[in-house]
């Protein structure tokens, strides 16, 4: 069966230490997302991707980069990890086109510390 | 500015006991309104996806409603059971030129359902 995932699903780092979560998917999606989800908050867009090179900034992008090599892979990088940044973060995936579900990974907690 | 709002916060109901869940929103361009279920600890997953143009969709016991010139929404479940307890997160999707746009997210209900 299709599905996504993300690893690490938790993770323990420093303030000022570079951080990458990754995220697989093989649903052969071109659209992929990144959110972060906080207490009090909805989720909240971080980067998307509509395809193989192309990248997106979101809502909460500072601090935040992706890149898109392949279709199935977006892998999000925290430049350098800040306490603020401590939350739960999703990635997921739909087909191209307006309408389609989301499908969500199962999350990876990060605290900054 | 774009905002989904979605009412009670919390509920609690006994198994077996229909509930209705609400979400309001001031998202425009609207595209699409869609109900998600979260379950501790794991990522949303999809109940239903609504365009302007659909009142009502039913997904098994759930049964969401949208109200497109009140701009209103709700979520209906029926006979509830214990695997019913979780955040319900409704989600109004932008237009965005035939393009998935932005998701703008509520913050949730958290049903519990007790025996």
């Amino acid at each position: 069966d299709a599905e996504i995932t993300q690893s690490p699903r938790h993770k323990i780092t420093e303030t000022g230490r570079q951080v990458t979560l990754a995220c697989h998917q093989t649903w052969n999606h071109n659209n992929m997302f990144w959110y972060r989800q906080d207490l009090g908050h909805g989720l909240r867009l971080i980067h998307y991707s509509y395809g193989v090179q192309d990248t997106n900034k979101g809502e909460v992008s500072d601090g935040y980069s992706v890149s898109r090599s392949n279709t199935e892979d977006l892998p999000l990088t925290l430049e350098s990890a800040a306490s603020s940044q401590t939350s739960v973060y999703f990635c997921a995936s739909s087909e191209s086109g307006d309408g389609y579900e989301q499908y969500f990974g199962p999350g990876t907690r990060l605290t900054v510390t | 500015k774009n905002q989904v709002e979605q009412s009670p916060q919390s509920l609690i109901i006994l198994e077996g006991k229909n509930c209705t869940l609400q979400c309001n929103y001031t998202v425009s361009p609207f595209s699409n309104l869609r109900w998600y279920k979260q379950d501790t600890g794991r990522g949303p997953v999809s109940l239903t996806i609504m365009t302007f143009s659909e009142n009502t969709k039913s997904n098994g016991r759930y049964t969401a409603t949208l109200d497109a010139d009140t701009k209103q929404s709700s979520l209906h479940i029926t006979a509830s059971q214990l695997s019913d307890s979780a955040s319900y997160i409704c989600v109004v999707s932008l237009y965005y030129g035939g393009s998935q746009g932005n998701l703008i997210f509520g913050k949730g209900t958290k049903l519990s359902v007790k025996p």
